[in-house]
């Protein structure tokens, strides 16, 4: 089984300040990890991904994520927050040895960026 | 536009009612998934195509509720006698078979029963 947690439902942040967005996973083999971003009755955009090596990744718009095998953690980070990037985004997993791309959601963590 | 298409994007509908929703993949994509979304949560997975054949089931998807992929190009979802609990936003996502490729999302079809 795979699952993914995101513990906090809500990060407010003023622009311009660092963001995070916590995620921590649990899947019996290796896992790749995903983040999304949803806007407001959009679908959901992909952002960066984790499948292996560096355990630095970084992708669209600025984020980057840092895996930490050993805390089973994916964290989602900005170093600059814009206000364009309150929205709602979600971290996924998938177990390395499942078959097809079915990815599992966390909740869901609504980011506030504030002037 | 080359992403995932879906439509309707809104239905509203009477509990008991039948509906159906559409989606047309990413064209070189050979795989399809149906997810679920309620307010305020993530997305959870209900089934995924490879090609025409429907490989997996979430035990989410009661048997009120079929998906088909006839040609392995669009897929339908639809929901029979549907009730308020029906009530969500569907979203479909298509990827390639090969590698470790993410889920293209469309923008999803709102479904509200009343």
């Amino acid at each position: 089984a795979q699952s993914v947690a995101q513990p906090e439902d809500q990060v407010n942040v003023a622009e311009g300040n660092p963001l995070t967005v916590k995620c921590t996973y649990s899947v019996s083999g290796n896992p790749y990890l995903f983040w999304y971003v949803q806007y407001p009755n959009r679908g959901l955009q992909f952002l960066l991904k984790y499948i292996t090596g560096d355990n630095l990744v970084k992708g669209s718009y600025g984020f980057e994520a840092e895996f930490n095998k050993s805390q089973t953690s994916f964290h989602l980070k900005k170093p600059s927050a814009l206000v364009s990037d309150s929205a709602l985004y979600f971290c996924a997993v998938r177990d390395s040895r499942a078959a097809g791309n079915k990815l599992t959601f966390g909740g869901g963590t609504r980011v506030l960026v504030k002037p | 536009d080359t992403g995932v298409s879906q439509n309707p994007r809104h239905k509203i509908t009477k509990r008991g009612q039948n509906v159906t929703f559409r989606c047309d993949p990413i064209s070189e994509h050979n795989r399809l998934y149906w997810y679920r979304q309620t307010l305020g949560q993530g997305p959870e997975f209900l089934t995924y195509f490879q090609n025409e054949a429907q490989l997996e089931k979430s035990r989410l998807l009661s048997d009120r509720f079929s998906a088909e992929r006839p040609k392995g190009s669009f897929s339908t979802l639809e929901i029979q006698r549907t009730e308020q609990g029906d009530s969500a936003m569907y979203l479909c996502a298509s990827s390639r078979r090969e590698g470790t490729g993410e889920l293209f999302f469309g923008e999803g079809s709102r479904l509200t029963v009343l």
